[in-house]
């Protein structure tokens, strides 16, 4: 079956360091890829997403490429802010049911 | 464009009571899914609606748990009787389609 793994957080970084987020999946056939973001006392909201290999999506200065040959799709954001301390879900979604499957989410802490 | 939205947005109960959750998606969304984040972990497909019909189902706990979408609208998933296990955060979200999905606030259910 279809499955998702995440780096374990929390990760802790101070403001305007370097962010990386491992997601790495399983999956039958060609999915698309996702990452959520949950802000504190919200709901997950779309960050950004790619649908075929190769593409990079990217968003509010986040990037995530889809690497088919090493089936990752890493989180990347070159410099952070204390504002973007929240908890980071990575997903798959294939062809076939369109059934998304989420990651247990890292949790990420910016200290000023 | 109203958001998904969810009642009640938290809810405490004793163990073997009865409780019911209410989610209405963004207008014209035809898929509809009930998802359940257990503090720590990634959010889990309950159930999954197209339209009025369910899609999916194979995660819910069938002996405790139903949900319907009357009308192919809004939905409501009812958990009788509760358990201490149940005690989580209950996702609804809303999509057309291909993984990317817009999600509500959530209910947060304690179960004592």
């Amino acid at each position: 079956g279809n499955s998702v793994t995440q780096m374990e957080g929390p990760v802790t970084l101070s403001e305007e360091a370097f962010l990386t987020i491992n997601c790495t999946y399983t999956a039958t056939g060609y999915p698309s890829l996702f990452w959520y973001v949950q802000y504190p006392g919200e709901g997950l909201q779309l960050l950004l997403k790619a649908t075929k290999a190769d593409d990079k999506g990217s968003n509010k200065g986040f990037e995530a490429t889809y690497r088919k040959e090493t089936t990752s799709f890493h989180l990347e954001k070159g410099s952070v802010q204390v504002s973007d301390s929240a908890v980071y879900f990575c997903a798959l979604s294939d062809g076939g049911s369109y059934i998304p499957t989420f990651g247990r989410g890292t949790s990420l802490i910016v200290h000023p | 464009e109203a958001g998904v939205a969810q009642s009640p947005r938290y809810k405490i109960i004793e163990k073997r009571q009865s409780v019911a959750f209410w989610c209405n998606p963004i207008s014209g969304h035809a898929t509809l899914y009930w998802y359940q984040q257990i503090l720590g972990q990634g959010p889990k497909l309950l159930i999954q609606f197209q339209n009025n019909g369910v899609v999916d189902d194979s995660q819910l706990p069938k002996d405790r748990f139903s949900a319907e979408r009357l009308k192919g609208v809004d939905s409501t998933l009812k958990i009788q009787p509760a358990k201490l296990e149940d005690s989580a955060v209950y996702l609804c979200a809303s999509g057309v389609g291909a993984g990317e999905l817009f999600f509500g606030e959530g209910s947060r259910l304690t179960v004592l």
